[in-house]
């Protein structure tokens, strides 16, 4: 059974980068499949961030792409996001996902709630 | 970048209603749209992808159906568990985009 686990600060300072690490178990990240990171903000509707092949290929919303990094760590079977330059609309729960080639996420990390805030 | 739209935005039912809840893309996505529940403090759960296909163990319940720019999730007898928010995601074009949200709630 694929389990994802997202694990990261919990509270970033305004312009600081966020951070945030996916440790995948029951699946091997140099198996397939993308993986992808998507945010929630309190109250509201769900954000694609980007994802990451397992090969390193990566593809960003481009809403976020001047700002977002996502890296793979095939060894670690891991993979990370980072968001630079945040501020209070980047607050938000982070979820990461195994992306299946055609589109569809499955399944979801339980989320991580990033706050930011002086 | 494609826009979903869904409706309505917020239901009351009754257990063992049947509920139709719809999402229209701004230009046509064949058949690229999943459904998603999700639970108050939960991650959302893909419920059926490409339109119409039903995730395994999810209940037959659920149904979808669409294509080109109009679709629709039902569940054809609610039951108390599923009472939740539902999304779509088109994955035809990227960026991927997600619908806003229908909030199913008991009547």
């Amino acid at each position: 059974q694929v389990q994802l686990q997202e694990s990261g600060p919990g509270l970033v300072k305004p312009s600081e980068t966020l951070s945030l690490t996916c440790a995948v178990s029951g699946y091997s990240i140099s198996s397939g499949y993308y993986w992808g990171w998507i945010r929630q903000p309190p109250g509201k509707g769900l954000e694609w961030i980007g994802s990451i092949y397992h090969s390193g290929s990566t593809y960003y919303n481009p809403s976020l792409k001047s700002r977002v990094t996502i890296s793979v760590d095939t060894s670690k079977n891991q993979f990370s996001l980072k968001l630079s330059s945040v501020t209070a609309a980047d607050t938000a729960v982070y979820y990461c996902a195994r992306h299946h080639p055609r589109g569809w996420f499955d399944p979801w990390g339980q989320g991580t709630l990033v706050t930011v805030s002086s | 970048a494609i826009q979903l739209t869904q409706s309505p935005s917020s239901l009351s039912a009754s257990v063992g209603d049947r509920v139709t809840i719809t999402c229209r893309a701004s230009q046509g996505i064949s058949s690229a749209l999943a459904w998603y529940q999700q639970k108050p403090g939960k991650a959302p759960k893909l419920l059926i992808y490409d339109a119409s296909s039903l995730e395994s163990g999810v209940p037959s319940r659920f149904s979808g159906s669409g294509s080109g720019t109009d679709f629709t999730l039902t569940i054809s007898s609610l039951q108390p568990e599923d009472f939740a928010t539902y999304y779509c995601q088109q994955f035809n074009s990227y960026p991927q985009t997600f619908g806003q949200g229908t909030k199913l709630e008991i009547k």
